[in-house]
């Protein structure tokens, strides 16, 4: 157990849906870092939150957005799904702001837009 | 942007052989780090390097950044059933954010 809760572990839905994906980060950390990985394109980074706020966004799509409540935790949102949205959602946390000693993944979200 | 190339994308060894991945960087790193994933598992952290030149091992991996801070590698030695997985690099340059590379999946044959 690395300390990062994420949930659920599995999700099906269909296209054109809309679900949510909850992160808990390890205790004491800050940020929150949303990955998507997908076999074609890897880890791709999606969007950080620290300490409640957006700190910095990687190639999200306007379909998707998130936030980080005061309790820390997170949730990423996904909208109008599509087939090519198929894919891990990982969510990782570190203490400061960067990843400076290395991310703390959860262990995953697997989605299967049908 | 920021890319970091990995290679080999996979790798068969006979346990016991020696297994090597690299990683590139198209800019200057502040630092790199390195993440193993088992199969049907999460990205672990296993090191991260600073310092330009720099060679840190663990038990039978050794972990070198290269002088220019550009490039870096991973090598095990003597390979186990146990090392199988999927080895990434995550180089971090003015961003704070790490880009991961696309990873080597390293498959050991008994």
């Amino acid at each position: 157990d690395s300390g990062v809760t994420q949930t659920p572990k599995h999700l099906i839905t269909a296209t054109g849906q809309r679900v949510t994906l909850r992160c808990s980060p390890r205790s004491g950390d800050l940020s929150v870092y949303w990955y998507q990985q997908s076999l074609d394109q890897g880890l791709q980074f999606l969007i950080q939150y620290y300490n409640g706020e957006e700190r910095a966004k990687g190639n999200i799509l306007e379909r998707f957005s998130a936030q980080q409540f005061p309790d820390l935790h997170s949730e990423l949102n996904l909208s109008s799904l599509e087939l090519g949205d198929s894919a891990l959602y990982f969510c990782a946390s570190s203490h400061t702001g960067a990843a400076t000693y290395g991310y703390t993944f959860g262990s995953g979200t697997r989605l299967t837009v049908v | 942007g920021q890319q970091v190339m990995q290679i080999p994308q996979y790798q068969h060894v006979q346990e016991g052989e020696d297994f090597t991945t690299y990683c590139n960087s198209s800019t200057t790193l502040s630092n790199i780090q390195w993440y193993k994933q088992r199969p049907g598992g999460h990205p672990v952290f296993l090191i991260q390097l600073v310092k330009s030149g720099e060679v840190k091992k663990q038990k039978r991996l050794t972990f070198q950044f290269g002088e220019a801070k550009k490039n870096s590698s991973l090598h095990i030695t003597a390979t186990q059933t146990t090392d199988v997985g999927t080895y990434f690099c995550a180089g971090e340059g003015g961003s704070y954010i790490p880009t991961f590379g696309r990873g080597t999946s390293l498959i050991v044959h008994p």
